[in-house]
Parts: C-alpha cells; structure tokens; sequence
C-alpha cells in the first residue's frame, strides 16, 4: 500500500506569516503533485515536479520534491486569506494517483 | 477553458438502489478517472480508462462498480445495489497522458457529483 503522510493536518496562521507543509511516503513515485481544493470542488493542479531535489515557484509558493521522490514540501511566503483552503499531495505511478489526506490551511486577515 | 463535467451535481437514493454517475471529459483527452472523496477523508483512486478499457483499479472498485464509454463523450460510473458506505463525492477526471507525466499528465477534476445513500 503507497501511503502519502501529510503534515500538519491542519494550520490556523495570521496574514503574512510563512508557512510549509510537508508529504512523506515509503514509496517511490514516478512524480508528485501538489493540489488545492475549495470545499463543494474538485482538486485543482497546483504543480507537478519529476525530478528528484527539483525545486519549484509559483509566485510566493515554493515546491520542493525530495531528493529520494518519496517527499515533498510546499513553502508559502507571506500567506494571505486567499490562500485558504486544503492542500493535497498525490504521488503518481502509472496511471493511479495516491493522494495524501491533505493539510487544510486557515489563513486569517 | 475546457473543463470536466459532472452530473448529476448531488444525487439521494436508497439502499440497493442503482446509480449511474455521469462525466463528460474534456475532448482531446484519453485517460479518465474516477475517484471519491468520503466527507472528511482523503480522495481515493477507483478506476482509470484507457483506450475503451479499464487500464487499473483500486480495490474499492469491486464488482459492484463498473464503467463504461457509451459514446464518444460519456464517461459514466455505475455503482449496482448501493450501500451506506458508499454515500461520497464522487470525482471524474481526465488527462491528456497517463497520470503524472510533465504537461500532459495533468489531471482535470470535475466538480463532483455528491451521492447520498440512506
């Protein structure tokens, strides 16, 4: 079983603090991908990183896939309310995405 | 922006009832997808298609569950004899590549079609 362990399960924060979130597996994937989805909607594709150690950024949120591809991060400088919502990992092998349970992010004005 | 549709948005039937969930993907894309979200639980894989048959399955997607390509634009999920257990939101995806590949593997979500048994 490809289990993806995320961290923390929840994080309450104050505008303009930095944050990350992390996904861990045992498993090798072929590449990870960081959602976000709103409550009442589908995932939305944030990124998706192959390579091991890659680094990516989208504006003020940095990926980073470990150097292993078992794990990744997900960093956000200056978080603001609009950032709000669950964010999912999912580790791709073949045509099966194994998403994580999410780290859900409250970010207050 | 072409987009993943999914109906009926939220569906009530009784146990041991049939349900047939509807998505229609988008276009250009070959691999679809099911998976489902229990409220308050992770999204899981059901099924993956490819090329007008099953390509992988989780073990939720036992006998009950089966899927099909009616036609060129329908995806549809049918779950026989419904149970309790299956009450979740149900997600349609699609994909140009198989699931994860750099830029073409990209999974698009509907919505969701919200099935509530009791």
């Amino acid at each position: 079983t490809q289990l993806l362990e995320q961290s923390p399960q929840f994080l309450s924060i104050q505008e303009g603090e930095n944050l990350t979130v992390y996904c861990n597996s045992s498993s090798v994937f072929s590449s990870l991908q960081w959602y976000r989805q709103e409550p009442g909607e589908g995932p939305v594709l944030l990124v998706t990183v192959v390579t091991g150690g890659e680094v990516k950024k989208l504006k003020r949120l940095t990926f980073q896939f470990g150097d292993a591809r078992k794990d990744s991060s997900l960093h956000i400088t200056a978080a603001q309310p609009g950032d709000t919502g669950l964010y999912l990992c999912a580790g791709a092998r073949y045509s099966t995405l194994t998403f994580g349970k999410g780290t859900m992010l409250l970010v207050s004005p | 922006e072409p987009e993943v549709t999914q109906t009926p948005s939220h569906q009530v039937t009784q146990m041991g009832q049939e349900v047939i969930l509807r998505c229609v993907p988008i276009s250009n894309h070959l691999y679809f997808y099911w998976y489902r979200q229990i409220l308050g639980q992770k999204v899981e894989f059901l099924v993956s298609f490819y090329n007008n048959e099953i390509s992988e399955k989780s073990e939720i997607f036992d006998d009950q569950f089966s899927v099909e390509r009616p036609d060129g634009s329908n995806f549809t999920l049918k779950i026989r004899s419904t149970k309790l257990e299956d009450s979740a939101m149900y997600f349609c995806a699609s994909s140009e590549a198989l699931a994860g590949k750099l830029n073409t593997g990209e999974l698009f979500f509907g919505e969701g079609s919200r099935l509530t048994v009791l």
